[in-house]
Parts: C-alpha cells; structure tokens; sequence
C-alpha cells in the first residue's frame, strides 16, 4: 500500500543551526500537509503544498513539494527552542485514495 | 469558538471494562477523525466520518466502535478495553474532506491495566 517515510526519526541541533526534515512517499501525492506537535501536546497543521514544485515561506520556515509531487521538505534556518517538537507529514494520495497517509514524524531537539 | 474538544483528558481502566471518549467540535466541520498515537509509531486513523450519521474504518479499526449521531460529536467506543489499547487518542476534523487541514483536540491519554 501507499506508504509515506520521514527522515530522519530525530534529530539534535545546537540553536541557531539549521534543521530539515524529509518526507518521501511511494506514489503520486495529490497534495501534502505539514503538522507541528509540542511535546505532550497535539498536532497542529503549519501548511499544505498542492503544485509540482511549489515552494512556501513561513517566517524562518520552508516548504518545498517536489517536482514529482512524491516527496516535500521542511527546512528551519537558525533553529530557536521553540521549535521543538515532532514534525509530521501527511499526504493525501491521487486518485481514488482519498485518505490522508502520515509519516512517523521527525521528533527535533534543540540545545540552548 | 473552542474548537475540538475532547472528554476526558485522563483515564485508567482495568481489562475487560468499556468506555466511550467523546469528541466535540463546533466549526461545522463535516469530517471528524479518531487516531491512536503510540511511541514510535505516528498517527494511525482508527475510524472516521464524512458527515453526520455516517462512519468508516480507518488503518486499524479492530476493538473499537464509533458513532456520529449529531453533526457536532463523533464517539469513540472500547467494548473490553485491552492493555493493547494503552494509548493517546486524538480526535480532528476537517471542514469537507481529506484535503483540507486537520484541527486535532487535546487528547485523551488512556490506560488499560
């Protein structure tokens, strides 16, 4: 079946560096959501990416779905410690696959 | 408006009891989305709804029960909860399908001793 992966699984920056996390999907995406979850919190929709190609800005994140619509990015300039958490990516396969598919998620630790 | 909420925030059951977690939202949404969340293991989608009065099972459906009664509220059953079924539990929704983003509750950490 579809599958979504994500990767890495974790990842420790020093803050002030830079964090970017994968997520690769073994079929066509019809579009892609980005989820934040504090710990001990819920998930919380950041973006969604619809176009071949499309890359969106939120402050000092990025966004990038790929050309193949089968894989999309999140990259953070200078981490800061609120932006620890978990990141996930959910991507709603094309055609008659309606459901959103997610990712394991990428848990990021940031040390001040 | 509060959103998605979820009741209870907290509980402990033995083997073998029943409980039913309530999710409520109030944006209309058509969609409402119950998932389990465990270490290591994301989120997986246990039921969902399309719209009041109807359900359908999501990737891991087995010992649960749900029901959409009112456009507003979305149930999720245990009939005999197992340790199994130790878990956080979230309830989202979405305004008319899978496409558009998911606004999730609190969570319900559950307990199955």
């Amino acid at each position: 079946g579809q599958q979504v992966m994500q990767i890495p699984q974790y990842q420790h920056v020093q803050e002030g560096e830079d964090f970017t996390t994968y997520c690769n999907s073994s079929t066509t995406l019809s579009n892609i959501q980005w989820y934040k979850q504090r710990p001990g919190g819920h998930p919380v929709f950041l973006i969604q990416l619809v176009k071949s190609g499309e890359v969106k800005k939120q402050k000092r994140l990025t966004f990038q779905f790929g050309e193949a619509k089968k894989n999309s990015s999140l990259h953070i300039t200078a981490t800061q410690t609120t932006d620890v958490g978990t990141y996930f990516c959910a991507g709603r396969g094309a055609g008659n696959n309606r459901k959103l598919i997610w990712g394991l998620g990428t848990s990021l630790a940031v040390n001040p | 408006n509060a959103g998605v909420t979820q009741t209870p925030k907290f509980r402990v059951l033995k083997t073998g009891q029943s409980m039913t977690l309530l999710c409520a939202q109030d944006m209309n949404h058509e969609y409402m989305y119950w998932y389990r969340q465990d270490p290591g293991m994301g989120l997986r989608l246990i039921h969902y709804s399309v719209g009041e009065g109807t359900t359908a099972k999501g990737e891991v459906p087995d010992g649960y029960n749900v029901s959409r009664l009112k456009k507003q509220n979305f149930l999720l059953g245990l009939e005999s909860a197992a340790p199994s079924q130790t878990s956080v539990y979230f309830c989202a929704s979405s305004y008319t399908g899978f496409h558009q983003p998911q606004h999730f509750g609190d969570g319900t950490r559950l307990s199955i001793l």
